[in-house]
């Protein structure tokens, strides 16, 4: 069953704009992480934030975790048109290797 | 990184048929991955596969139906058997590596299967 739940499902935003997507998820975690997957082709791995830290950064993407409320959100700054992809949230739970994935959200940036 | 490569990209099959998909890594790695992606929906774990060992299953998937085989540390391959038009999804082989403090995942490029 689907663990983490991301929302919105879907965002259409125009180019130059932040993007704000939000994961729940309901079990205790090593770390969460996020990926990013272009025409439903392989997905590639954007950040990685451990169960103890809040906040972490890389190039346009911030990432925040509050554990207490089993939550997180990724921000992706001055959107361009190829950041259009669906984003998902993935979390390692503790005790367990595979990762569990969010059902994503659908990221439309208009030119 | 390691580098996936995973064959076929895409493929249309008849019901009742098995399709083998092949997944090669450009490094030893331990723990390989097969997910499972349906049209429109997120990620599901269909096996871990490990070298020298049974691929462990998760709950509403098994060997019958997914056989996995996994003859040494750079390769893997997932067959879909008996298939249904129900089997018509994306999947998607992965790897481990550690980074920063946890294991983040590299994926294959996919399958694209669609059964008639």
């Amino acid at each position: 069953s689907q663990q983490g739940e991301e929302d919105p499902q879907a965002l259409s935003i125009q180019e130059g704009e932040n993007a704000t997507m939000n994961c729940s998820y309901k079990t205790s975690i090593n770390n969460l992480q996020w990926y990013r997957q272009n025409s439903g082709r392989g997905l590639v791995h954007l950040i990685l934030i451990r169960s103890n830290e809040r906040e972490k950064h890389s190039g346009r993407l911030r990432v925040t975790l509050d554990t207490s409320k089993k939550s997180s959100s990724l921000l992706i700054t001055a959107s361009r048109a190829a950041d259009t992809a669906s984003y998902f949230c993935a979390t390692a739970d503790t005790g367990r290797r595979a990762l569990t994935f969010g059902s994503g959200t659908r990221l439309q940036v208009q030119p | 990184s390691a580098v996936i490569s995973q064959k076929p990209s895409r493929d249309i099959c008849q019901r009742g048929t098995s399709l083998t998909i092949q997944c090669q890594v450009d490094s030893q790695v331990t723990m390989m991955f097969w997910y499972r992606q349906q049209p429109g929906q997120s990620l599901t774990l269909i096996a871990t596969a490990n070298q020298g060992s049974e691929a462990t299953y998760e709950s509403g998937f098994v060997i019958d139906k997914f056989p996995i085989s996994r003859p040494n540390l750079t390769f893997s391959t997932l067959t879909v058997s008996n298939m249904s038009p129900e089997d018509s999804s994306i999947y998607l082989c992965s790897v481990e590596e550690t980074l920063g403090g946890g294991e983040k995942l590299f994926f294959g490029s996919g399958t694209q299967l669609s059964v008639l």
